[in-house]
């Protein structure tokens, strides 16, 4: 599987862009990036995933780099809420293999917005 | 209204007593999942089934057992629970496995032994 890295903790500012770096250097061709986020005593929320082309929904827009070897998670105008830990995740999408369709999490990010 | 129910939200077990914690949803998907969560980790896998195939991580310790009755209900046993057992449990469920077939989670269900 591939792995990411992800920054342990960000402070964002309440109305300004936080912006969510994930490094997955070793990512094959068949996988797609997945973010998630977990706010204190919740389970995890999805909130967008991409292949190689930029992705926007409500919550987020997903920025992938031309070598898919790192993205950038971005929520535009950040507020309390979106206080949590953001995992970002690389998903086989291919049949076969044990790792197949699996969510495997890493350590994640610690988003904190202040007022 | 929620789609992936666990229940309960908080259980408390003696050391070495069987335990079940269950979770159901509304969502009709093929794919259930349970992680187990410790205090200040990220969520990790130990089992999943689409379907009924069942699908074991290679280490997920033996005292956790699953069951998936039918599409809607499953459930996680743990035979014998120790102390280092405590842990948030979180259930998901997804359609499939291709991209779109994003996971649903759980709140969860919160286990002490004591």
């Amino acid at each position: 599987d591939a792995k990411t890295t992800q920054p342990t903790s960000m402070d964002c500012a309440e109305g300004r862009a936080a912006n969510l770096p994930c490094n997955h250097s070793t990512i094959s061709g068949n996988e797609y990036v997945y973010w998630y986020r977990q706010i204190h005593s919740q389970g995890p929320q999805y909130i967008i995933h991409g292949l190689k082309n930029n992705e926007t929904n409500e919550m987020a827009s997903l920025i992938i780099t031309e070598d898919r070897k790192s993205s950038t998670l971005i929520l535009p105008h950040a507020t309390l809420r979106d206080t949590a830990v953001y995992y970002c995740i690389v998903r086989p999408s291919n049949a076969g293999g044990t790792s197949y369709g699996k969510l495997t999490f890493g350590q994640g990010t610690i988003l904190t917005v202040h007022p | 209204d929620a789609m992936v129910i666990q229940n309960p939200r908080y259980q408390v077990t003696q050391f070495g007593k069987p335990v079940t914690l269950s979770c159901s949803q509304t969502l009709n998907h093929n794919v259930m999942y349970w992680y187990q969560q410790k205090s200040s980790q990220a969520p990790k896998l130990l089992f999943h089934y689409y379907d009924k195939d069942f699908n074991n991580e290679a280490d997920t310790p033996d005292n956790f057992q699953s069951r998936r009755p039918n599409t809607s209900f499953c459930f996680l046993d743990i035979r014998s629970p120790g102390l280092g057992d405590a842990a948030m449990y979180l259930c998901a469920t997804s359609r499939g496995w291709g991209p779109g077939s994003e996971a649903f989670f759980g709140q969860g269900t919160r286990l002490t032994v004591v």
